[in-house]
């Protein structure tokens, strides 16, 4: 069963424009929400993380935005850039448990 | 160290030979944890260690898979008895407490 899911395991944009992931999860526990993004060969980085008593949190050019009646949170780009192409992961945590539940990913591929 | 270290970072073994992967954690963080993403997949939970504490061992595919914490600094997570499925990428990551995962760069495990 899985409890975050990202249903586009790739994406590809132009550079300059905005690239928006989605991931949705069904766990109603999850009170807190992260992004990951991994290039090949390495483990994946931190990126932008939320809290479930917000709804948007931004940082440069990344901001994540958080539907707790969806259950879905997005993450836009903008805008996009080359080195943005990676994998990206949407992972959730609940509670007073710290283990982090990922989804399996979603390739970004930013065009010249 | 400056970040999470782990060894070694590509493993070919025969199946049915036992296998050890090392993680050394940032310097000072207490939590501990070990993922690992197979082909395709997402990260998938294994196993976490929090200070003293009892690990949480619920993510473990089976028992042919342990994991020990020395001196709460270095794992090693053992793998006895490979089959050709164990093959993955095997992730450690270490936090201050909880929050804040830093990840290594993996261990490529192939069994053949």
């Amino acid at each position: 069963d899985q409890q975050v899911k990202q249903n586009s395991p790739s994406l590809s944009v132009q550079e300059g424009r905005i690239s928006i992931l989605n991931c949705d999860y069904t766990n109603s526990m999850f009170d807190y929400f992260l992004w990951y993004k991994k290039y090949p060969a390495e483990g994946p980085t931190f990126l932008i993380s939320i809290s479930s008593i917000k709804d948007k949190n931004e940082d440069g050019r990344f901001t994540v935005f958080l539907n707790k009646s969806a259950k879905h949170l997005s993450l836009h780009i903008v805008p996009s850039q080359p080195g943005d192409s990676a994998v990206y992961f949407c992972a959730a945590s609940g509670g007073s448990n710290y283990k982090l539940t990922f989804g399996k990913g979603t390739l970004l591929t930013v065009n010249p | 160290g400056a970040g999470v270290s782990q060894s070694p970072s590509n493993k070919v073994t025969e199946k049915g030979k036992d296998v050890e992967l090392r993680c050394d954690p940032i310097s000072g963080h207490t939590a501990l944890y070990w993922y690992r993403q197979s082909l395709g997949q997402g990260l998938e939970f294994l196993i976490y260690f929090q200070g003293n504490s009892a690990p949480d061992k619920s993510g473990l595919p089976s028992d042919r898979f342990s994991a020990e914490r020395t001196g709460g600094s270095v794992s090693t997570l053992t793998i006895q008895r490979t089959q050709q499925e164990d093959s993955a990428v095997y992730l450690c990551a270490s936090s201050p407490y909880g929050d804040g995962y830093t990840f290594g760069s993996g261990t490529r495990l192939t069994v053949v």
